[in-house]
């Protein structure tokens, strides 16, 4: 199976507050686990990547934790700001020889409220 | 900063129709990608271009749907006759080699009437 899913679908938090958004895979022949943030009339950005042999990765204010014998991934968001306010996806990539293919989640619209 | 364009942002077109949708991806990357999103649901890989040839799509990708790269600079992706389906907001990507990232334009809004 080729799916990713994630959880909510929105998400409200307070500023300063910490956002958490989950998601989980099946298919274990994915080899790295990316979030992208888009914003309103944007494409979708890289934010920040884990590979599946890394419990943690920590980048400023986000930090992905991954089980991998859960086949779950999330997304914290610290401290969060008005400015983080956006959509999230998780994605995981299948590395090819000419070509890597992200498969998406479903996306999470978070709003942060000042 | 060098960023992923895509002409036009919004197109509306009538079912049966063909359609263009054009891309820049950024200079000296040579992977490129179209995904879709239909509205309301997750982002949909279609296609990777490398080398000048296809080398992966999808099962949306059907025979409806073809990529090209006519000159050094454009990607495009043309849906010969289009559906009702097909109103999606398209997006072209690209990357430098087979890294994690891949940078995306801020997509095609597709409007099949």
């Amino acid at each position: 199976q080729q799916q990713v899913k994630q959880s909510p679908q929105s998400l409200i938090v307070q500023k300063g507050g910490i956002s958490i958004i989950n998601c989980a895979y099946e298919n274990t022949a994915f080899d790295y686990f990316p979030w992208y943030q888009q914003f309103p009339g944007k494409g979708p950005a890289l934010l920040i990547a884990i590979r599946p042999d890394v419990s943690e990765k920590k980048e400023g204010r986000f930090t992905i934790s991954f089980n991998k014998s859960a086949k779950q991934f999330s997304l914290h968001i610290m401290d969060s700001q008005p400015g983080d306010s956006a959509t999230y996806f998780c994605a995981a990539i299948i590395f090819g020889a000419a070509g890597n293919k992200l498969t998406f989640g479903g996306g999470t619209r978070v709003l942060v409220k000042p | 900063e060098p960023e992923v364009t895509q002409t036009p942002s919004h197109q509306v077109t009538q079912m049966g129709q063909e359609v263009i949708l054009r891309c820049v991806p950024i200079s000296n990357h040579l992977y490129f990608y179209w995904y879709r999103q239909i509205l309301g649901q997750k982002v949909e890989f279609l296609v990777s271009f490398y080398n000048n040839e296809i080398s992966e799509k999808s099962e949306i990708f059907d025979d409806q749907f073809s990529v090209e790269r006519p000159d050094g600079s454009n990607f495009t992706l043309k849906i010969r006759s289009t559906k009702l389906e097909d109103s999606a907001m398209y997006f072209c990507a690209s990357s430098p080699g087979l890294v994690i990232a891949q940078f995306f334009g801020p997509g095609t809004r597709l409007t099949v009437l």
